[in-house]
């Protein structure tokens, strides 16, 4: 049992390109989230999907497209990559939309030149 | 809107000295409320929640946390603090929508012998 995973876990990109975070949870969860983690801004949400075949943006949408790929994989791309968003991400999951325990992959951290 | 806001950026303390880190949220509705962990270079992880019943929750690491409805607020506590508690904390609420998670800004423990 993985939990959450994450792929890649490094990336450095220029600005103007495109690239995809992977995400991936193996405990039959519902919803998935990804967030975007600065320095004194805490977390905030991008995208989620309450379950498969649904997705709504959350807080900072804009720059970034998600895919519900199946109930496992919810993955997160940046078509033309820009300074702003270098920054650390994470992908959560939940079993479903209530109080239960959120749970978080290690990170993807990402530096856009 | 719902919000945490959580008082301090950062606490440095000595180890085997008390902490407390500050939470206030503020909800209109009823509310869950949890605090999560991350160590260096790791995702985040549940330290604890409230959903409801006893006002006082604790974690298996010696945290504990006091929901006040009438402050609005839910800060953590440890009586005597180890090196090995060096981490950032992250306050959470769920959202009215109960479909994800709102987050404060984070607040660091530097814990030094």
């Amino acid at each position: 049992n993985a939990g959450v995973t994450q792929t890649p876990k490094f990336q450095v990109l220029k600005t103007g390109q495109s690239m995809t975070l992977q995400c991936a949870q193996d405990m039959n969860h519902n919803s998935m989230y990804w967030y975007r983690q600065d320095p004194g801004m805490g977390l905030r949400l991008i995208y989620y999907s309450a379950s498969e075949g649904t997705t709504d943006k959350g807080e900072v949408p804009n720059g970034y497209n998600v895919s519900r790929l199946n109930k496992r994989e919810f993955s997160l791309r940046l078509e033309s990559a820009a300074p702003s968003q270098t920054s650390v991400y994470f992908c959560a999951s939940i079993l479903a939309g209530g109080p239960d325990t959120q749970y978080f992959g290690p990170g993807t951290r990402l530096t856009v030149l | 809107a719902q919000s945490v806001t959580q008082l301090d950026s950062q606490v440095p303390v000595f180890e085997e000295a008390p902490v407390e880190l500050r939470c206030n949220y503020s909800s209109s509705v009823s509310v869950y409320l949890f605090w999560y962990v991350q160590y260096p270079n790791q995702g985040l992880q549940l330290l604890l929640k409230y959903l409801s019943g006893s006002t006082l929750v604790e974690s298996i690491n010696g945290f504990e946390a006091e929901f006040n409805k009438s402050q609005t607020s839910f800060h953590l506590r440890k009586p005597s603090v180890h090196i090995s508690d060096t981490a950032e904390y992250f306050c959470a609420v769920r959202n009215q929508a109960g479909t994800a998670l709102i987050f404060g800004k984070g607040t660091t423990l530097s814990v030094s012998s």
